[in-house]
């Protein structure tokens, strides 16, 4: 079965680079019509879809955030990566990272991991 | 302003019919497919609706979706108890070049 579970340091400080593995089972990356996408939820608020990679290593990116994320994957080890430099406290939130399967227009989020809380303090 | 914007909250009692709306533009719901995701108090979430109106594999048919325009709406009918969550939609947008989540709306059954 589809499984995916995010990892990452819990807390991390101003300034500094996040980085977030996704690990999954039950699909693989280099399968047409697969991709991996990160969303985030700071605590209380709403969704916030963050980047996504496709099989053909296609990288799209929050437009807001885009000069601060970048996505990976290492097919070998069946992760995708996110970093995210100079965090800042507004940073904090459970991270999400998710299947996603394109449709004619867009993607939708099938599979989702538990999520990790990352939080941004000195 | 969001780019798709849904009511922050919605309310009904066990049994009733209640819509959930979320507004966009052409260049999202207009041009694309809009999904839905329940979030369950404390829980990652999951997929309700996809391609505007396909229920995924174990979704109740009390869950529809629909699409008019650039709007698009959430219906559950004999609402629950346990339905009490949060709703959000999404959808691409073809001019920002990303994906986007509504602002969720929090369901009570009261």
């Amino acid at each position: 079965q589809v499984t995916l579970r995010e990892s990452g340091p819990a807390l991390v400080k101003p300034s500094q680079t996040l980085t977030l593995t996704c690990s999954f089972s039950g699909f693989s990356l280099t399968t047409r019509q697969t991709c991996v996408s990160w969303i985030r939820q700071p605590p209380g608020k709403a969704l916030e879809w963050l980047a996504l990679i496709d099989w053909d290593d296609d990288k799209f990116y929050s437009t807001s955030l885009k000069t601060r994320l970048t996505i990976s994957r290492d097919l070998s080890k069946n992760q995708v990566v996110l970093t995210m430099t100079n965090v800042d406290p507004v940073d904090s939130a459970t991270y999400y990272c998710a299947r996603a399967t394109p449709d004619i227009d867009g993607y939708y989020f099938d599979y989702w991991g538990q999520g990790t809380l990352v939080t941004v303090s000195s | 302003q969001s780019v798709l914007t849904q009511p922050p909250s919605a309310s009904g009692t066990p049994g009733q019919r209640v819509t959930i709306s979320c507004s966009g533009s052409s260049s999202n719901i207009g041009s694309n497919a809009v999904n839905w995701y329940q979030q369950l108090p404390g829980t990652a979430p999951k997929l309700l609706i996809f391609s505007d109106n396909e229920r995924p594999s174990g979704v109740p048919d009390r869950f529809s979706g629909s699409k008019s325009a650039t709007s698009a709406s959430l219906a559950i009918s004999g609402l629950q108890s346990e339905d009490e969550a949060d709703y959000y939609c999404a959808a691409w947008d073809d001019t920002l070049g990303a994906e986007f989540f509504g602002g969720g709306t929090k369901l009570t059954v009261l």
